[in-house]
């Protein structure tokens, strides 16, 4: 059974970067895409990106270049710079198999709010 | 990008009942690489359907994924009390992904 799980600080101030880590168990990191996505009363669920054996990324292009996702051993990180009070939204990492079937494993989510 | 747009916004029905959700995109969905996702109250979103009509893992039958091109549905047969959630359809056939705005089921 895959599990992952979100961790990183709850709190960002404005203009600097927020970062968040998924840790995946029970499975291969190596084979699989890792998708971040967020989820704000505004907005909805928005896909941010994911990353593929370990160097194959593909980002949302409405995120203009702020973000980065990278892998370390059996955990992927999201990075999303310069952030503002509209980047605050629970942050989900999610699993989707290499034959293209939907996220199908998902973090519990983690709320990040963009205040000074 | 695909925009999903889902309707109704909310439906409210009874245990029992049928449910039928649509999910309608601006061009049409390559593959028909689309995903349906169930959302409970502060849960993260749970994959009920993919490839537009094939079951996710341990989904119960009553879930019934249809629809091809830029129109998709999905019906839930007979509704049980764990069925009332928001439900949100997904494209993965064009980056950047995108998701409908959901449809909330609600216990009428």
């Amino acid at each position: 059974q895959v599990h992952l799980q979100e961790s990183g600080p709850g709190l960002v101030k404005p203009s600097e970067t927020l970062s968040l880590t998924c840790t995946v168990s029970g499975g291969s990191i190596s084979n699989n895409y890792w998708s971040w996505i967020r989820q704000s009363p505004g907005k909805g669920l928005e896909w941010i990106g994911y990353i593929y054996k370990t160097r194959t990324t593909n980002y949302n292009p409405s995120l203009r270049g702020r973000v980065t996702i990278s892998v370390d051993k059996n955990q992927f990180s999201l990075e999303l710079r310069s952030v503002t009070a509209a980047d605050t939204a629970v942050y989900f990492c999610a699993r989707e198999r290499p034959s293209p079937a939907g996220l199908d494993y998902w973090g519990r989510g983690t709320l990040v709010t963009v205040s000074s | 990008e695909i925009v999903l747009t889902q309707s109704p916004g909310t439906l409210s029905l009874s245990r029992g009942e049928r449910a039928v959700l649509s999910c309608r995109a601006n061009q049409s969905v390559d593959h028909n690489w689309l995903a349906w996702y169930q959302q409970g109250p502060g849960q993260p979103p749970r994959l009920l359907i993919f490839g537009a009509s094939t079951r996710a893992a341990g989904i119960p039958d009553r879930f019934i994924g249809s629809g091809s091109g830029t129109d998709f549905t999905l019906t839930i047969s007979r509704l049980e009390s764990e069925d009332f959630a928001v439900y949100y359809c997904q494209q993965y056939a064009k980056s950047p992904y995108t998701f409908g705005q959901g449809t909330k089921l609600e216990i009428k």
